[in-house]
């Protein structure tokens, strides 16, 4: 089946700017985790989900940012206010069953710049 | 804050060179320690979830072993090839995965 899918996979916006990421999962995962990735530095925790209920939002880096998983399928990351810091890779992935121990399926990233 | 190294940062060889590469991480709280492969352009691969002192894991030319009481894992390339080049990351479990800065690994033909 299909893999994790990100969109867009590129966006450029100003300081200021309101944007919106979207992920879709695999099929039947329960769980789904957002990362973000600076230039330079691994992937970093933002937020994850079990079904529709953010399990963990501990990596979220301010109130800038929120995510929702309506129906605990499809989420949406929601960044208020950019500012030029946020420019990152953002990493969404899915599991299972959402135990810390199984692979994680990575989508292809959505690149956001900030100007 | 968890502390994941990994190193070298980035490594040049030779195609057909055999190579390895380190991540450590606290030896305390551990659950797993998982390697990705990331291709640029591309969505980051899962390799291998290891989870026991001793795990030594294999797929295809790529190995990987685990000390979680010293608190290091390696990642063995043997053979290297051109489509091996992309970042290798790993990821500490604790409490939420904690991922290392990751290595960047080239091959020339």
């Amino acid at each position: 089946g299909a893999g994790v899918s990100q969109t867009p996979s590129n966006k450029v916006t100003e300081k200021g700017k309101y944007v919106e990421l979207r992920c879709d999962p695999i099929s039947g995962h329960t769980a789904l985790y957002w990362y973000r990735q600076s230039l330079g530095q691994g992937p970093e925790f933002l937020i994850y989900f079990q079904g529709t209920g953010a399990a963990d939002d501990s990596g979220l880096p301010n109130d800038r940012f929120f995510a929702v998983r309506p129906e605990g399928s499809v989420s949406t990351l929601k960044i208020q206010r950019t500012e030029r810091g946020d420019s990152a890779v953002y990493l969404c992935a899915s599991s299972l069953y959402g135990s810390l121990q199984e692979t994680q399926y990575f989508g292809p990233g959505t690149r956001l710049l900030v100007l | 804050i968890l502390n994941v190294e990994q190193s070298p940062q980035s490594l040049h060889v030779q195609e057909g060179d055999s190579t390895n590469f380190t991540c450590s991480f606290p030896s305390s709280n551990f659950y797993a320690l998982h390697w990705y492969r990331w291709e640029t352009a591309k969505s980051p691969e899962a390799l291998f979830v290891m989870t026991l002192n001793g795990d030594e894991k294999k797929k295809g030319r790529i190995s990987a072993t685990l000390n979680t009481k010293e608190g290091y894992s390696y990642l063995y390339i043997k053979g290297s090839q051109p489509e091996d080049s992309a970042t290798y990351l790993c990821a500490f479990l604790g409490n939420m995965l904690t991922f290392g800065g990751g290595t960047r690994l080239m091959v020339k033909p």
